[in-house]
């Protein structure tokens, strides 16, 4: 059974652009959430989509969007890029039904620098 | 902000022995909780859960949680070398789907 796929692995970009990142989630999932983690302040919720819809936002500004397909991948779009997004961004697949024994499992992560 | 701790560490043990891996959070409305393993530059990957007091073991692994103490966990038996990496606590509260994570704490297994 194939796993959460991110892409791209990598990228770098230069303050003022914008950036979107894609995700995958296991086969069968139709929750898709997205976090941020970076050295200093760690793992960081992002967003969250459940068939099409986001549920859930973290607190992050509005630069920060993202949206989910009817195949339940997904896509995070960063626009006017700043150097402080420089990050892991990773995407973490679930089954969606919220409950209590819900399983998260994450991809491998798209490392995102700025210059 | 709804608070999970986690001492960074590094925690030291010696290769055989019980690693203790502790988290405490502030939001008394938690209703899961989840241990995750990463390896430096990996993404992080899923151990265990647990929602219910108690004890819930899984190969060398025992999750603990206590509501009432708002604490949780993580016990490794027979530590060696290779699970030598940070490991992050995480929760859900019982009105999210998100993920609300600790820091975590850097585990080193010696030889």
């Amino acid at each position: 059974k194939a796993g959460v796929t991110q892409t791209p692995r990598y990228l770098i970009k230069t303050r003022g652009q914008q950036v979107t990142l894609s995700c995958s989630p296991i086969s069968g999932h139709r929750s898709v959430s997205w976090y941020q983690q970076t050295p200093g302040q760690g793992l960081q919720f992002l967003f969250e989509y459940f068939s099409e819809t986001q549920r859930n936002k973290g607190n992050f500004p509005g630069r920060f969007s993202g949206r989910q397909f009817s195949n339940s991948r997904s896509e995070m779009n960063v626009s006017t890029l700043e150097l402080g997004d420089s990050a892991l961004y990773l995407c973490a697949s679930s089954l969606g039904g919220g409950g209590v024994d819900t399983e998260a499992f994450f991809g491998q992560g798209t490392r995102l620098t700025v210059v | 902000q709804k608070e999970v701790e986690q001492n960074s560490g590094p925690l030291s043990v010696p290769e055989g022995a019980i690693a203790s891996l502790n988290c405490t959070y502030s939001d008394r409305g938690s209703q899961s909780f989840f241990w995750y393993r990463q390896y430096s530059g990996k993404s992080p990957e899923l151990i265990m859960f647990i929602y219910s007091n108690g004890d819930k073991e899984d190969g060398r692994f025992t999750a603990q949680l206590n509501k009432a103490s708002q604490y949780v966990s993580l016990l490794i038996r027979d530590s060696q070398p290779s699970d030598s990496a940070t490991y992050l606590c995480a929760l859900r509260e019982y009105s999210g789907y998100a993920l609300n994570f600790g820091k975590g704490t850097s585990l080193l297994v010696t030889p």
